[in-house]
């Protein structure tokens, strides 16, 4: 059992279309990243989010921790074919703690 | 800068055999954990070490086995390898002190044949 839900698991667009992913969990999180995996690579990562209601932008990606830091999203605006890759987000259940990933989700932006 | 550097990028090994995956962490870091992601799931975490001893630990059978050397390098060891075992294998590294400051290196994709 995932202790961190990814929905949805694979999602296909077009280039500059809109994107969300969803990471939802019924634990609560000290904090929680997100991280982008290529295949036959490592996951990098992208942001960290520690406060609840947090919400970072990093370029056209912006993510949010929910209020109960128990979930969090990821939104791409005008996603391009360089955002296709794995997207994974992973918590910690307190500080220095391992990572728990979710179940990654698949994004295809295609030209 | 080198980053997380893994050692081999890819094994095939037997049933019943044992396997050593190797971990360079990202220079200045202390701390090395290291994950098992199958096929199309997202990394599941083994055990991690700072300080040559093992600090934490997920649900692995004792068949998974590692150290932690002086120079903060680590090894992953694998016995009586099953076919469910094959994987790729991920080595984080991070300063102790500074909790989310994750680096992974790029694998090793182990294939029990």
């Amino acid at each position: 059992t995932q202790l961190l839900e990814q929905s949805p698991q694979f999602l296909s667009i077009q280039e500059g279309e809109n994107l969300t992913v969803y990471c939802n969990s019924s634990s609560v999180f000290s904090s929680l990243q997100w991280y982008r995996q290529e295949p036959g690579e490592g996951p990098v990562l992208l942001v960290t989010v520690v406060t609840g209601g947090e919400v970072k932008k990093l370029k056209r990606l912006t993510f949010q921790f929910g209020d109960a830091r128990k979930d969090s999203s990821l939104h791409i605006t005008a996603a391009q074919p360089g955002d296709t890759g794995l997207y994974l987000c992973a918590g910690a259940r307190a500080a220095g703690n391992k990572l728990t990933f979710g179940g990654g989700t698949r994004v295809l932006v295609k030209p | 800068d080198a980053g997380v550097t893994q050692s081999p990028t890819h094994l095939i090994k037997t049933r019943g055999q044992q396997v050593t995956l190797r971990c360079s962490p990202k220079s200045g870091h202390d701390t090395v954990s290291w994950y098992q992601q199958a096929l199309g799931q997202g990394p599941q975490f083994i055990f991690q070490y700072y300080e040559e001893e093992e600090r934490q630990r997920g649900n692995f059978p004792d068949r998974f086995s590692g150290h932690q050397f002086p120079n903060y390098s680590s090894e992953l060891n694998v016995n009586a390898l099953l076919l469910g075992d094959s994987a790729l294998y991920l080595c984080a590294s991070r300063t102790w002190d500074r909790e989310n400051g994750y680096t992974f290196g790029s694998g090793t994709r182990l294939t029990v044949v």
